[in-house]
């Protein structure tokens, strides 16, 4: 699976978008882009994929840019529950053994009061 | 959602002993199942790869034979740290991908400290 990089450690003001950025430049064709969450001391939680457009779901948006090299989490209004660790990973989907989830550093993301 | 549990969620066992800890999917069939481990500030590390009915496929620098991993059902996958010593205290969590939806999920962890 290709790598990703994140920044380490970023903030963001309670009722504000937090927007988490990824850099995947080595992405393949059929690599998909996922984001999982993790709060302390709990199981990742799945947030949204995608492939090459633009995802949208009840917990965040996924803006991936045209060449597929990057990509964007954006939760719209942050609240003080979504303080965790943000992780951008790259994935084949649709294949079990080769799409296992290697997890990098990942952002921790910390909304302020 | 799919729904992935574990058991137990914490565990404090005493050096040289062997704990198990269990791992289901409740609402799916899976397939395949992952095994990671997670020290304190640190990022999820993949052990193994579990597939039912056959032998675990596990990362480079994790010992089969002190982590073994069993996956007799479609639902259940079994991960057993055979003589336990302190610094095999972890997070471990593991996560099952469902045969309808190539989709994984994660188990919410079970803590292990060794005395």
């Amino acid at each position: 699976d290709a790598k990703t990089t994140q920044p380490t450690s970023m903030d963001c003001a309670e009722g504000r978008a937090a927007n988490l950025p990824c850099n995947h430049s080595t992405i393949s064709g059929n690599e998909y882009v996922y984001w999982y969450r993790q709060i302390h001391s709990q199981g990742p939680q799945y947030i949204i994929h995608g492939l090459k457009n633009n995802e949208t779901n009840e917990m965040a948006s996924l803006i991936i840019t045209e060449d597929r090299k990057s990509s964007t989490l954006i939760l719209p209004h942050a609240t003080l529950r979504d303080t965790a660790v943000y992780y951008c990973i790259v994935r084949v989907r649709g294949s079990s053994n080769t799409g296992k989830l290697i997890f990098g550093q990942g952002t921790t993301l910390q909304v302020k009061p | 959602g799919a729904v992935v549990s574990q058991h137990p969620s914490r565990v404090i066992c005493k050096s040289g002993t062997s704990v198990k800890i269990e791992c289901r999917s409740l609402d799916f069939q899976a397939t395949t199942m992952f095994w990671y481990r997670q020290f304190p500030k640190q990022s999820l590390m993949l052990m193994a790869t579990s597939n039912e009915g056959s032998k675990a496929t596990y990362e480079q620098g994790v010992e089969k034979d002190k982590f073994l991993i069993n996956h007799a059902s479609l639902t259940l996958s079994t991960l057993t740290v055979t003589s336990a010593h302190p610094e095999d205290s972890s997070f471990y969590i593991c996560s099952a991908i469902s045969g309808e939806t190539y989709e994984q999920y994660f188990g919410p962890g079970t803590r292990l400290t060794v005395t």
